[in-house]
Formats: structure tokens, sequence, C-alpha cells
């Protein structure tokens, strides 16, 4: 069964400051790995999906990095704003379905 | 991408009732997933909806506590039946996109209080 962890539970920085959020997952046969953004209550939004076959991803302020063989990923976001306060989560996709890990909150003081 | 949407948004219930969320999505998509989020906890997945078949149910879920119907490429809905407390959750839609490289989206979720 393929546990997925995500290391800090929760960040808080001043802004302007860069983010650096952990993913780990324990079965590499994994298909491709995906960050999603959750403001409180609602829905989730995807950032980056990285393919198995990929080493990295980049949107923006976003960059997102893969290692399949050690089962890891990182998200970093560069130049945090206030409004990048929410919940990341990272997610695995195996043969059909995603596994979540628990998700890293993050707080940017203005 | 894909855009969806979901009925209701919120609501509160009393148990031993059900609710059924609806979930509508922009185009024709073959899989769509039910996840549920108890509060502080991350997403599990309830169940697989694909068009023309029965729904397969994750360990832990069954039928009858959370019936599915797909009538349609872009349409499915989710009961809670029997509702407790417990079921207290965020409920949410997702669909697999039609790339290549099966990019998830999700709805905004359905916050159900059960009192």
């Amino acid at each position: 069964k393929q546990e997925v962890t995500q290391i800090p539970a929760a960040l808080s920085v001043p802004e302007g400051e860069n983010l650096v959020l952990n993913c780990s997952f324990t079965d590499s046969a994994i298909y491709n790995l995906q960050w999603f953004r959750q403001d409180p209550g609602k829905g989730l939004t995807s950032l980056l999906l990285i393919q198995s076959s990929q080493r990295e991803q980049t949107s923006g302020r976003l960059n997102a990095s893969l290692d399949k063989s050690s089962g890891r990923s990182t998200l970093y976001i560069a130049a945090s704003q206030p409004g990048d306060s929410a919940t990341y989560l990272c997610a695995v996709r195996g043969d059909y379905k995603l596994s979540f890990g628990a998700g890293t909150t993050v707080t940017v003081r203005a | 991408s894909a855009v969806i949407s979901q009925k209701p948004s919120r609501d509160i219930c009393q148990r031993g009732t059900s609710l059924t969320i609806q979930c509508q999505v922009d185009s024709q998509v073959t899989m769509m997933f039910w996840y549920r989020q108890q509060p502080g906890q991350s997403l599990t997945l309830i169940a697989t909806a694909n068009q023309g078949s029965e729904a397969t149910y994750e360990s832990g879920f069954v039928i009858d506590k959370f019936p599915i119907s797909r009538p349609n490429l872009t349409f499915s809905t989710l009961t809670v039946s029997n509702m407790s407390p417990e079921d207290s959750s965020i409920y949410l839609c997702s669909v697999e996109g039609t790339g290549a490289n099966y990019e998830q989206y999700f709805g905004p979720g359905t916050r159900l209080t059960v009192t």
C-alpha cells in the first residue's frame, strides 16, 4: 500500500521568504505526482504535475522536483506572498488512483 | 483542463437521513472519482465511477452506505445514506483529464455537517 508523507505539517514564514515543502512516498512504482493547493473549506487546485520520467516542472514562482528512485518530491515557492497561505497537498498516482499526503499548511506573514 | 461543479456546496443534515451530492463536468470524461475529507484529514478515495458500469468501492466503503450513479459521461451523484455525525466531511468529486498525463481535477467540494 502506498504511503505518502509530507513534512513539515505546518510552516509559517515572513513575506518574501522562499518556501520548501517536502513529500515522500514508499512505493516508487508511480505514474505521476501532483501538487495541489487547498484553501480552507474549498476544493483542490492543481499546481503542478510531474510525470514519473521527469525530474522537475516549473510554473511561475513554483518549481517541483521528483526523485522517483528515492521516493521524494520537493515543491519550491519563490518569494512567498500572503496569498500563498493555504494547505499544499502532494498526491502520487499508482495504477488508477491518487494517494494523498496529509498536507503542509503554510502561513505567509505580511 | 476540466471545470467541475458540485451541488449542494454545503448542507446540515439530521442523523438517519440521506443526502445526494451532484457532480457536473464541462466535458465528457471516462473516469470520475469520489473522495471524502474528514475534518483535519487528507483525502480518502471512496469509489471510482465509470459510465455504464457499477462503481468500484475502496476498502472500508460499501454501496449500501454510498450509492453512486453515473448516467452519462458528464454527470455523477453520490448519496450518503443513513447519516451519522461521523459522516461530517467534505465530499469531493474528481475527474481525470483527457490528456495523456492523467492529470486530475477536483470540484469545489460539498461540506456536510450531520447533527
